[in-house]
């Protein structure tokens, strides 16, 4: 079966610190993986998206990147945390030629103080 | 005008009652509507996937679409507390091919009072 992990569930960290989130899927190749980001009353903002190994589109300038070193890994960094950075992240992937939606990870929640 | 419109509430209903969630979009060119639920602190699960005008039903669940309005609902018979959640409707331009991406509503957070 297709699952996806996200971890860490939860995460605190200071103003200017680095940031690095894992996502990983299985069961599935070539996925289409996504990073989310939801912040109260604004819904879910796009962040990043991957169609393969090494292709990363940004949706949203900021001081957020992304990776995807392997075909079922994706990773979302910042060298430096901002107090806007807080929020739920989430990472979702799809099945390439499959038109039935996203299936989303459980979801990191960043507070940065 | 956002291209995805979703009253955010929220609401609150009794139990057993019947729940109409609706969602208003403005690109014509939206062939694909999906309904996520999302508990708290959780990730949106999909719970109802359509592409044609109509209605598609599963159990107690309703999805209802109207190209022509551009106007998509979710309808929840005998609601239960269980089904408290914010629901996200989603659609998209394309069938899945290439660059595939989903445009959200913001969620409508909804409470089912025993």
């Amino acid at each position: 079966s297709q699952t996806i992990h996200q971890w860490p569930a939860t995460l605190v960290q200071p103003v200017g610190s680095p940031l690095s989130l894992e996502c990983t899927v299985e069961g599935t190749s070539n996925p289409n993986l996504y990073w989310y980001r939801q912040a109260a009353g604004r819904g879910l903002q796009l962040l990043f998206y991957s169609v393969g190994i090494g292709q990363i589109s940004s949706e949203v300038p900021q001081n957020l990147s992304a990776s995807r070193p392997q075909d079922r890994q994706f990773i979302l960094s910042s060298k430096k945390l901002l107090l806007s950075d807080s929020g739920f992240y989430l990472c979702a992937w799809r099945n390439l030629g499959q038109n039935n939606g996203y299936t989303f990870g459980s979801g990191t929640r960043l507070t940065v103080v | 005008q956002k291209e995805v419109e979703q009253d955010p509430g929220p609401l609150s209903v009794p139990e057993g009652a019947i729940v109409s969630l609706n969602c208003t979009y403005s690109n014509s060119a939206f062939q694909y509507f999906m309904w996520y639920r999302q508990y708290s602190r959780k990730g949106p699960e999909l719970l109802m996937y359509t592409y044609s005008s109509g209605n598609k039903e599963d159990g107690r669940f309703t999805a209802q679409v109207d190209k022509s309005s551009k106007y998509i609902s979710l309808f929840i018979r005998d609601s239960q507390p269980s089904d408290s959640a914010t629901y996200l409707c989603a659609m998209t331009l394309n069938s899945g091919a290439g660059s595939y991406q989903l445009t959200f509503g913001k969620g409508t957070k909804l409470s089912v009072i025993p």
